[in-house]
């Protein structure tokens, strides 16, 4: 199984909503991204998990959480967002972390929309 | 500043003539890796070349690496409409672990 799946494929959520975006992924891979992308723009690294801890948090504000409960499960719990968190919210993995010989696998993506 | 600037932002060719894109870095890496994305959805990684390569193959795909120039260029030969895409390129730096990608080459091939 070479796929990362993502849950829900589309949110609409108001500012004052707890929502939480998940990722999952059974490649054994154990370090897993969470990646923004706004339209026509690259994906921008927001949070890198390896073995399950945290690594990297690239001055992601508080209103996005990140939680890895287990090695295939990656979660980003989202609160008081606004308008301009909107955007495509990419998860990936990869063998781990540092090691890149094959590249990171990507899911298709949550496309959020703060109302 | 960041790594991995693309040129060009936008190539518009007919099927089967050959697409070629390039990518600028700035500081030295351990690698370098392209990857296309469809409207919208997620990347997919199409090859990774290691800072002592300097020429990889895949299929279609021919990827060369100059570290001198810090540049990099990606052919699709014989292309398709199916080759309609966002083609970014991203690279690994040295002594880090992230992944920071360009700004994208956008493909649209006329059939």
């Amino acid at each position: 199984d070479t796929e990362v799946t993502q849950t829900p494929k589309h949110l609409v959520m108001g500012m004052t909503n707890k929502k939480s975006l998940k990722c999952e992924q059974h490649m054994g891979h154990r370090a897993m991204y969470w990646y923004k992308q706004k339209a026509k723009k690259p994906p921008e690294l927001m949070f890198v998990y390896s073995y399950e801890k945290l690594s990297i948090n690239e001055s992601v504000p508080s209103r996005f959480s990140p939680e890895c409960p287990n090695s295939s499960l990656l979660n980003l719990h989202l609160h008081a967002l606004q308008p301009e968190d909107s955007a495509l919210y990419l998860c990936a993995s990869s063998q781990v972390l540092g090691l890149a010989d094959y590249g990171q696998y990507f899911g298709p993506g949550t496309r959020l929309t703060v109302t | 500043s960041q790594q991995g600037e693309e040129d060009p932002q936008a190539l518009s060719i007919q099927e089967g003539e050959n697409a070629t894109m390039n990518c600028s870095y700035k500081t030295s890496i351990n690698n370098l890796q392209w990857y296309r994305q469809n409207s919208g959805r997620g990347l997919v990684h199409l090859i990774l070349i290691r800072s002592n390569e300097r020429e990889k193959h895949s299929g279609r795909l021919r990827v060369t690496l100059d570290t001198s120039k810090k540049s990099s260029s990606l052919l699709i030969t014989a292309s398709r409409a199916a080759d309609t895409a966002s083609y970014f390129c991203a690279t690994v730096y040295t002594g880090g672990f992230k992944t920071i990608f360009g700004a994208g080459t956008r493909l649209f091939v006329k059939a």
